[in-house]
């Protein structure tokens, strides 16, 4: 069973589009992450949701915008995609707030 | 804003030899991650530190906190080729919202 997963694992798209990552846990933890992996391995947290709630939102541009329909899921919404944000995108999850997080497969991104 | 620096950014070491990992971390914590992570994969879950003196083992891998100093080690024992990865520390930040601050990441590659 996928503790934590993610859809889809690659995503090519252009400039100026629109995309979403998908991602589910099963492990029934109350937190729930996204990262920003850049082309240095560099990892930062982008947002956290506890519970559905918002409660970290780091200094990403407002076309980011996170969806939380439950506590088991967190989707990323990108508008307007630009070059820069080719990475690679992690969801991850936790039990209670911020301890050890268990991370989903990853999503690349690559905008062209 | 807490930093968290590892070192050395780039290790490249013979099969059978021992080396150390270093984590430094800026401001006060007690709680402490260490994650692997393989080409092209996601993070997995090593060790964690929740205590100043913890120490955790698992196979040639051996983790210590030192929270004083603001500082853990990952040691490798025998290096084996299976070892070759990233291996990036993590530490919680205390405060209104709390979160994980990744390391910059040490890529470990084992040669035979």
């Amino acid at each position: 069973d996928t503790a934590v997963s993610q859809t889809p694992k690659y995503l090519v798209t252009q400039m100026g589009n629109d995309k979403s990552i998908k991602c589910e846990q099963n492990l029934g933890h109350d937190t729930m992450y996204w990262y920003k992996q850049d082309s240095k391995k560099f990892l930062k947290i982008m947002f956290s949701y506890n519970n559905k709630e918002l409660i970290i939102n780091e200094t990403v541009p407002n076309r980011f915008s996170p969806k939380s329909p439950d506590k088991a899921h967190l989707n990323l919404h990108i508008n307007s995609l630009e070059l820069g944000d080719s990475a690679v995108y992690f969801c991850a999850s936790s039990l209670a707030g911020p301890g050890e997080q268990y991370f989903g497969p990853g999503t690349r991104l690559t905008v062209t | 804003e807490l930093k968290v620096e590892q070192n050395p950014l780039f290790l490249s070491m013979q099969e059978g030899k021992n080396y150390t990992i270093y984590c430094n971390y800026s401001t006060t914590s007690d709680r402490l991650y260490w994650y692997r992570q393989d080409p092209g994969k996601s993070l997995e879950s090593l060790f964690v530190l929740l205590s100043n003196g913890a120490v955790k083992q698992e196979g040639r891998l051996m983790a210590s906190l030192d929270t004083k100093a603001r500082l853990s080690t990952l040691h490798i024992t025998a290096a084996v080729h299976d070892l070759s990865a990233t291996y990036f520390c993590a530490v919680i930040n205390t405060g209104t919202a709390s979160k994980l601050t990744f390391g910059t990441g040490t890529r470990l590659q084992v040669t035979l």
